[in-house]
């Protein structure tokens, strides 16, 4: 499986955009980029996943460079309730070969 | 919506002991997953069943046995415990065609 790497931390003022980068330039054809988050210790939460095209959805949008070698989580309106660790994970798309393998994510810090 | 229903939640063990974890995955979900994290770590993925059958398998200690059931819930044994066996245990469920992860609350286990 691919890796990934982010920057261990990050900070956001609260309502504006945070911009989360994803780098993964050993990505293979069929493996799509994964976005979860972990609000502290409890269950990892999914956000979005996208194979090469942009994507959006009613928590955020991923991009992702023309040749898939990294990718950027939007989240348009940042809460303090987005204070996390997110991860950026490259796995296959089909679930039952779909193991996910957690890198150290970034954590998000929100700040008022 | 029903959500994944891991049981117990906290569960304190001696070593040496044996314990079982419980995952109820979401009504008509067909695959379910086993994570495991430590203290301070991010989550390691153990094992993963699709259709009552392994579909896959990660660091899973020999000591450690799992399966998926007619009602497709899972079960994780977990035996001889040790001290570094204290973690918090994820289990998550998808429905086949879509590696998205719903994850349950956890089960925190202390060995004493």
């Amino acid at each position: 499986d691919a890796k990934t790497t982010q920057p261990p931390s990050m900070d956001c003022a609260e309502g504006r955009a945070a911009n989360l980068p994803c780098n993964h330039s050993t990505i293979s054809g069929n493996e799509y980029v994964y976005w979860y988050r972990q609000i502290h210790s409890q269950g990892p939460q999914y956000i979005i996943h996208g194979l090469k095209n942009n994507e959006t959805n009613e928590m955020a949008s991923l991009i992702i460079t023309e040749d898939r070698k990294s990718s950027t989580l939007i989240l348009p309106h940042a809460t303090l309730r987005d204070t996390a660790v997110y991860y950026c994970i490259v796995a296959h798309g089909s679930s039952n070969t779909g193991k996910l393998i957690f890198g150290q994510g970034t954590t998000l810090q929100v700040k008022p | 919506a029903a959500g994944v229903i891991q049981s117990p939640r906290h569960l304190i063990k001696e070593k040496r002991e044996t314990a079982t974890l419980k995952c109820y995955p979401i009504p008509r979900h067909d695959t379910v997953y086993w994570y495991q994290q430590g203290p301070g770590q991010d989550p390691q993925f153990l094992i993963s069943f699709y259709e009552k059958m392994q579909s896959d398998k990660g660091s899973i200690p020999d000591r450690f046995s799992a399966q998926q059931f007619s009602d497709y819930h899972s079960e994780l044994n977990m035996s001889s415990l040790e001290l570094g066996d204290s973690a918090l245990y994820f289990c998550a469920s998808s429905s086949s065609g879509a590696n998205i992860q719903y994850f349950g609350a956890g089960t925190r286990l202390s060995v004493l």
